[in-house]
């Protein structure tokens, strides 16, 4: 089955404690991107990448990192995160631009 | 400001009559739309897509309408069915490098039985 898997579903943590949000697609997709959604504002690009070691900003890249070294995966690392990262986080895959996107089901972030 | 908006958070049906979300984009660099419809807990799933070369295009009980002019499109879903309850994110691309859609805010519908 094609899907995208995003691990862990949910996560409390505090504020400072590095995370890592790991996303894997079985696709072969070149593009993937980290969304993150939050009330009345949709989704915002984070970070996406075109292929493997080949990445860049999104919307709001601000306090995430992200690395491509395979090319089914493409985690998503807060290395000191804050409360205002608290958030739903998507993972997404795709084959080229302007194709749509295939969704991972969310993580659940709360920063105390 | 969004660039993309979609402008009423939520929408109630009754079954079997036509449901019609809307949306409205500023930027004129965008060239397609998509349509995603996301149950809670799950990710968003697509839907139905369209280019800007066009001003229809459909797909079962699903049609999108792009008025180009107006910098607007809709969803329409006849007839509308319980299981279409869900919240319908419109989103804009204008194929830039990193296939970075931008969303709109989301529209809950709800079909009554």
């Amino acid at each position: 089955e094609a899907q995208v898997t995003q691990n862990p579903r949910y996560l409390i943590t505090v504020t400072g404690k590095k995370l890592t949000v790991t996303c894997s697609q079985n696709m072969n997709h070149e593009y993937m991107s980290w969304y993150r959604q939050d009330p009345g504002l949709g989704l915002r690009q984070i970070y996406y990448s075109m292929n493997v070691e080949v990445t860049d900003k999104g919307d709001v890249p601000e306090g995430y990192k992200v690395s491509r070294k395979e090319k089914r995966n493409f985690p998503l690392i807060l290395e000191s995160p804050s409360p205002n990262q608290t958030s739903l986080y998507f993972c997404a895959s795709s084959s080229r631009s302007n194709q749509p996107q295939h969704f991972g089901d969310g993580t659940r972030l709360s920063i105390l | 400001d969004q660039q993309v908006k979609q402008n009423s958070p939520s929408l109630s049906v009754q079954e079997g009559r036509i449901s019609i979300l809307n949306c409205d984009y500023t930027n004129s660099m965008f060239d397609y739309f998509l349509w995603y419809k996301k149950y809670p807990a799950e990710g968003p799933t697509f839907l139905i897509s369209i280019s800007s070369i066009k001003d229809k295009n459909e797909d079962g009980r699903f049609t999108v309408f792009l008025n180009k002019s107006a910098k607007h499109l809709s969803l329409h879903i006849v007839p509308s069915q319980p299981g279409d309850s869900a919240v319908y994110f419109c989103a804009a691309s204008d194929g830039n490098a990193g296939n970075m859609l931008t969303f709109g805010g989301g529209t809950r519908l709800m079909v009554k039985p």
